[in-house]
């Protein structure tokens, strides 16, 4: 079945620093891709919506410059934060849409723990 | 706007049925989906529907959808200690985005 891979699984860095986390569809093309952020214990709250070729679609109150998505292939996004703090410690979940004759899938990468120091 | 809600714990014994509800608010959502979330892992996803069905069933899985009263539900038959996990119930919204649920913890005892 389709599959979404997310890299890295863990990562920490130091406050200040930017980190980039890459979301892949192994077996499909996704024209979208979703970035989820989730607290603790908490449900996934969508970041934006990122569209191949063109610029995210970003939810009210996240910023765009402190969350860069780039979507350059049909295969690929990334979400890098930048200037990174503590409170940006959290995971981080990508999803790419399938369309299929079937109808549209939604497939969700494993996960990318950040931890900022 | 849209809303999805899902009671927040429960708790089974062994080999028992569960069954999750969830509520949402947009009727046009055109597939309801049900995901897995283990510690420390990310979604896994379970089943979805389409919304012009109203009942799904693989394997101990049982989907019902009731579209009158938007409300949707899991059930697990048999349910085994490597099912205790966080369920979220997810439907779409504009633009193919999912809108989930706060997700349930099922807690199953031996």
């Amino acid at each position: 079945g389709a599959v979404v891979s997310q890299h890295p699984s863990w990562v920490i860095c130091k406050s200040g620093t930017s980190v980039k986390i890459e979301c892949r569809s192994l077996d499909f093309q996704a024209t979208t891709m979703f970035w989820y952020r989730q607290f603790p214990k908490q449900s996934l709250m969508l970041m934006a919506t990122s569209n191949e070729g063109s610029k995210a679609t970003y939810e009210q109150g996240v910023e765009k410059d402190k969350f860069l998505i780039n979507h350059a292939s049909l295969t690929l996004s990334t979400l890098t934060v930048t200037s990174a703090h503590p409170e940006d410690s959290s995971f981080y979940i990508c999803s790419a849409l399938s369309d299929s004759r079937s109808g549209n899938t939604i497939y969700f990468g494993e996960g990318s723990w950040l931890t900022v120091v | 706007g849209e809303d999805v809600e899902q009671s927040l714990f429960l708790s089974v014994r062994e080999g028992d049925s569960s069954v999750i509800n969830c509520t949402y608010t947009d009727s046009s959502s055109t597939y309801l989906y049900w995901y897995k979330q283990e510690p420390g892992a990310g979604l896994q996803l379970l089943t979805y529907i389409f919304s012009n069905m109203d009942m799904k069933q693989d394997q101990r899985l049982t989907v019902l959808l009731n579209k009158k009263d938007k409300h949707l539900s899991l059930r697990i038959a048999d349910t085994q200690t490597g099912d205790s996990a966080i369920y979220f119930c997810a439907e779409t919204g504009i633009g193919g985005k999912l809108i989930f649920g706060q997700g349930t913890e099922l807690s199953v005892k031996p």
